[in-house]
């Protein structure tokens, strides 16, 4: 495997169900992304990860529970989901964050697509 | 505040057409980067460029090629004789610098949708 890969790719899960997105990356990376896409809105930041530690949740609901055991994978936990919820879930990772005025290439996996009845 | 603007929200062009996708962006922040990504069908975004905002130089990488304007904040990006494997959503997108403690946030445009027929 290269890359960044995801499972499950697609996703139905009903509003009681417990469901976790898997994201593992092949690059060496030490910083981990989740990112949310709905329809015709821009890509939303959710979590960042770097070297395990979570360095940012922006304003998720608390029914997305994110989990790093290590630099090389991440997970997505999801509970008690509403229909809204329903998108493209994307991982990405970088090198690091970036620092001294840098910033580091995210590169993208291939999302799971989640629809919540 | 930053914000990436891609006023065209889709697209259609015939194969071998020249196209040009328009990105706008808006910060305060006078060192920042720039990125183009496609995402085809299958769902992946994938890299296409990084550009820091001290190089204007405009890139080309075989049909492709882009337009860093700094005195209009405009980040184009033009595809010559384009093939329909080109057809995909292209998202243009903004980070500001890191200083530290930073988490390397990527703004993204809503996106240019390109359809290339044959």
């Amino acid at each position: 495997e290269t890359g960044v890969t995801q499972t499950p790719r697609h996703l139905v899960m009903g509003m009681t169900n417990k469901k976790s997105l898997k994201c593992e990356q092949h690059l060496g990376h030490n910083a981990m992304y989740w990112y949310k896409q709905s329809a015709k809105k821009p890509l939303e930041l959710m979590f960042v990860y770097s070297l395990e530690e979570r360095v940012e949740n922006n304003s998720v609901p608390s029914r997305f529970s994110p989990e790093c055991p290590n630099s090389s994978h991440l997970f997505l936990h999801l509970h008690t989901l509403q229909p809204e919820d329903s998108a493209l879930y994307l991982c990405a990772s970088s090198q690091d964050l970036g620092s001294g005025g840098s910033t580091d290439t995210q590169y993208f996996g291939p999302g799971t697509r989640l629809t919540v009845l | 505040a930053q914000k990436v603007t891609q006023a065209q929200t889709e697209i259609s062009v015939v194969e071998k057409e020249d196209v040009t996708l328009d990105c706008v962006y808006e910060t305060r922040d006078t060192t920042y980067y720039l990125f183009w990504y496609k995402q085809p069908p299958s769902g992946e975004l994938v890299f296409l460029i990084r550009r820091n905002s001290f190089d204007e130089q405009n890139e080309i990488s075989g049909r492709y090629s882009w337009n860093f304007q700094k005195s209009t904040s405009s980040f184009n990006f033009t595809i010559t004789a384009s093939q329909v494997v080109d057809s995909a959503v292209y998202f243009c997108a903004l980070s500001e610098t890191n200083y530290g403690g930073a988490t390397n946030k990527l703004i993204f445009g809503t996106g240019t949708l390109l359809a290339v027929q044959p």
